[in-house]
Order: C-alpha cells, then sequence, then structure tokens
C-alpha cells in the first residue's frame, strides 16, 4: 500500500513564525503535492513538483514556498505564517504513468492553527 | 468550479449495497472518472478510477455510462466504517490538478 506520511497532525504556531510541513512517501513517486482544504472551498492545489528540484505553482503559492530535495520527500514552508494560511494541509503522491491517469494518494493531513 | 454533481447525502443500511452517483456530463474524451472518500479529520482515501469501461477492486465497483455523462460507485455490503464524504473527480491528463466538489455525506447505518 502506498504510504504517505505527515511529520504532524496537528501544529500550533504564531504569526510571523517560519513554519515548515514535511511529507514523505515511500513508493517511489515522481510527482508530490500541497493542498489545503478548507471548509465551503474544498482543496486548492498550492504546489506541486513532479521531479526532484522541480516545482511547480498551483492555484493559491501566494505566502508558500517549497522544497523537493530528495524524491521521496516534499517540504511546504510559511514564509511568514499568518492567520488566514490557518488551514488543514494535505500532501499527496503519485506515479508518473502512460496518459497521467496515475490517482494521488494523501497523507492524513497536518492541521496547522496560526495564532 | 467541480465539473461534477453528486447528491449532498444519502443513507444506506449496514451490509446492503450503497450506490453514489454522480453526474458529469461535460466530461471530455481524455477525462477520467476518480472516486474518493474522506473520513472525518483523515485525508481522501482513493478508491478507483475509470476512463469508459466498468471498474472493479476490492473495495468497490465503478460503473460509468455508454455516454460517460454519468458514474455510479457501487461498495456492494456497506459497514458502519464506511460512513464518510465521497468525492467524484474528473481529470484530464495533462493536467495534475484535482478539483473536490462538496461531496456525498454517506451514513451507514446500523
Amino acid at each position: 500500500d502506498v504510504k504517505v506520511t505527515q511529520s504532524s497532525r496537528y501544529l500550533v504556531k504564531r504569526t510571523g513564525e517560519k513554519v515548515f510541513l514535511e511529507c514523505v512517501q515511500d513508493m517511489d513517486h515522481e510527482n508530490m503535492f500541497w493542498y489545503r482544504q478548507d471548509p465551503g472551498l474544498g482543496l486548492r492545489l498550492i504546489y506541486f513538483s513532479y521531479d526532484v528540484k522541480m516545482k511547480e505553482k498551483g492555484d493559491i503559492p501566494e505566502g508558500y514556498s517549497v522544497s523537493r530535495e530528495k524524491k521521496e520527500r516534499f517540504s511546504l514552508i510559511l514564509e511568514s505564517a499568518s492567520t488566514n494560511q490557518t488551514s488543514m494541509y494535505l500532501c499527496a503522491s503519485s506515479a508518473q504513468g502512460a496518459g497521467d491517469n496515475q490517482p494521488q494518494h494523501f497523507g492524513d493531513g497536518t492541521r496547522l492553527s496560526i495564532l | 468550479d467541480a465539473k461534477t454533481t453528486q447528491p449532498t447525502s444519502m443513507d444506506c443500511a449496514e451490509g446492503r449495497a450503497a450506490n453514489l452517483p454522480c453526474n458529469h456530463s461535460t466530461i471530455s474524451g481524455n477525462e477520467y472518472v476518480y472516486w474518493y472518500r474522506q473520513i472525518h479529520s483523515q485525508g481522501p482515501q482513493y478508491i478507483i478510477h475509470g476512463l469508459k469501461n466498468n471498474e472493479t477492486n476490492e473495495m468497490a465497483s465503478l460503473i460509468i455510462t455508454e455516454d460517460r455523462k454519468s458514474s455510479t460507485l457501487i461498495l456492494p455490503h456497506a459497514t458502519l466504517r464506511d460512513t464518510a464524504v465521497y468525492y467524484c473527480i474528473v481529470r484530464g491528463s495533462g493536467t495534475y490538478k484535482y478539483i473536490f466538489g462538496t461531496g456525498t455525506r454517506l451514513k451507514v447505518l446500523a
């Protein structure tokens, strides 16, 4: 089974702090993703990566950056946390297959609160 | 905006089949249909996906109509642990983005 592990289930930080969210997958997947999930807004894509050191902006990249130094690990960084970044953050990974139809597999999420 | 329409909620008796419908009338030829579910406080769990043929795996069956404008996810013998929000998503090749709609809240009743 695919395993996507996020480092923390719950995290509380203060406004202005630099916050790191870590994600590790064990299936040698090429693609990795960061989403945030908010009530009434569904899942929104922040960034994704299709290879080591490669990254692409999603729909809402402002205030975030990412790092992918190793294939199995994808980090999301909140440069200067703000209260509107309080959310559930979800990491996902997928293989690169013919037709790009490979499903994404999600971790259990990090519920981040910014005070 | 989500490209799918699902009922807001459904109930199903434990042990019976749960049939969850999804309308995707604007689906295009290269778009797949994916089903996920999300149990409270957990990440979305992949269930099944398909293009035009019916698919079955250990969790569920996916029935796609011939015109591909709708599909049904079937959980053959629902259990209490199947209580969750079920999302139907369409996604084509060339894009990685999933658009999750509001989903169907399935409650399995004892």
